[in-house]
């Protein structure tokens, strides 16, 4: 069972444009954790959110945690190459020992 | 900064071999865990630890087996390598007042042939 689905899978834009990525799930978390993973590397922890509503800013990107606690999505503003990367969302789910990560999204930014 | 590092970074060995993939972290965390990752696919959790002489098995079966006889370290081997085990290994630790926040090192990338 996949506990959070994340889209589009795969996401290819343009030096400057919009985009929103999305982490669904019908699970409640108790907290959700965005990275960036770039080829060959771990993933680096971006931003955590743990109140439903919950909105964070880090320079381009904005991270929105749903109300209900069930979903998340990443929003970056003009984006550049150096955003290239796989971006996994994962949740605490309540009462559980572990994260549980998501499918990803693969961005490609084109100079 | 985290401070988690894995060696070796890629290794290729042959079918049968016994290999321990190395990982370190200097931030005196008590929760370490390794996942198994195919290129650009989700992670899953293989196995992970609460602290010194705690294993636990993870969502994912593996046939490896790991030890934390120390707080900073913790090893994962495979008694014998088969080509299925070509993957990706992620190690990571989360500080005690964050467990929900994880730090990964850089991962060993292994090739069984």
């Amino acid at each position: 069972t996949q506990l959070l689905e994340q889209s589009p899978q795969f996401l290819s834009i343009q030096e400057g444009e919009n985009l929103t990525v999305y982490c669904n799930s019908s699970s409640v978390f108790s907290s959700l954790q965005w990275y960036r993973q770039e080829p060959g590397e771990g993933p680096v922890l971006l931003v955590t959110v743990v109140t439903g509503g919950e909105v964070k800013k880090l320079k381009r990107l904005t991270f929105q945690f749903g109300d209900a606690r069930k979903d998340s999505s990443l929003h970056i503003t003009a984006a550049q190459p150096g955003d290239t990367g796989l971006y996994l969302c994962a949740g605490e789910e309540t009462g559980a020992n572990n994260l549980f990560f998501g499918t990803g999204t693969r961005l490609t930014v084109i100079p | 900064e985290a401070d988690i590092y894995q060696t070796p970074r890629y290794l290729v060995i042959g079918t049968g071999k016994k290999i321990t993939l190395e990982c370190s972290q200097t931030m005196g965390h008590d929760k370490m865990y390794w996942y198994q990752q195919d290129p650009g696919m989700e992670l899953h959790l293989i196995h992970y630890s609460y602290g010194v002489n705690s294993t636990e098995k993870g969502d994912l079966s593996s046939e490896s087996t790991v030890s934390r006889i120390r707080t900073e370290h913790f090893p994962l081997t495979l008694e014998s390598a088969r080509p299925s085990h070509t993957s990706q290994y992620l190690c990571a630790s989360s500080p005690p007042t964050r467990p929900y926040e994880q730090y990964f090192g850089p991962g060993t990338r292994l090739t069984v042939t």
